[in-house]
């Protein structure tokens, strides 16, 4: 079955520390997203990429980078540069040109300790 | 800037109880107004497109309605399984998506 896979479900990491959330899809989708959720909040786009080798940064970047070396792959790193990480991570894809309908993971829980 | 407003934040309901959901937006140049279910730890999953003013979608007890300033999700006679976060999200001319805050829902048997 085609679909996004995100790990780990749930990670655990002490301040100054950098995490890389994997993201690998099936879908054979152009383009690629991460989002970050807080409670009672939007979901707010951190990057996204519509082609390999190309991403752009998102209304929150700061703190986070990313790499898409391939069409399957968009892993995210949480920098220690991140102020505040604990927060639930999402990563979608889409067809370029119907961007609005997204395919989500399962999601990533990072907490900092 | 774009700005999506939902509301209630969190609406309890008896099964069988049918109401609405609302989301309120503002966009430069809309590009499609677009529903997700979302439950608890989980992806949110992509429910309904609506791109002009009067279109409407059904999915078994969900009609998601849209005007030139708001969207409706309503529920007829919903049941326990209907229980979720739902978001609202919309895209503008720069083919930028906002998302709104959600209604989480929950439907007592």
């Amino acid at each position: 079955d085609g679909g996004i896979t995100q790990s780990p479900k749930y990670l655990f990491r002490k301040e100054g520390q950098n995490v890389t959330l994997s993201c690998e899809q099936n879908l054979n989708h152009d383009a690629m997203y991460w989002y970050r959720q807080d409670p009672g909040q939007g979901l707010r786009l951190i990057y996204y990429s519509q082609i390999v080798n190309d991403f752009q940064k998102g209304d929150i970047a700061e703190g986070y980078s990313v790499s898409r070396e391939k069409k399957e792959s968009f892993p995210l790193t949480v920098t220690s540069a991140q102020k505040n990480p604990t927060a639930f991570y999402l990563c979608a894809s889409s067809i370029v040109f119907r961007a609005g309908e997204l395919f989500f993971g399962e999601g990533s829980r990072l907490t900092v300790l | 800037e774009d700005q999506v407003t939902q509301s209630p934040e969190a609406l309890r309901l008896q099964e069988g109880e049918s109401s609405s959901l609302n989301c309120s937006y503002t966009v430069s140049g809309l590009r499609g107004l677009f529903w997700y279910r979302q439950d608890p730890g989980k992806g949110p999953e992509f429910l309904f497109t609506l791109y002009s003013a009067g279109e409407e979608k059904e999915k078994e007890r969900l009609k998601a309605t849209l005007t030139k300033k708001e969207s409706f999700l309503h529920i007829t006679a919903p049941k326990p399984e209907d229980s979720a976060t739902y978001l609202c999200a919309v895209r503008d001319a720069g083919n930028m998506l906002t998302f709104g805050g959600g209604t989480r829902l929950m439907v007592k048997p």
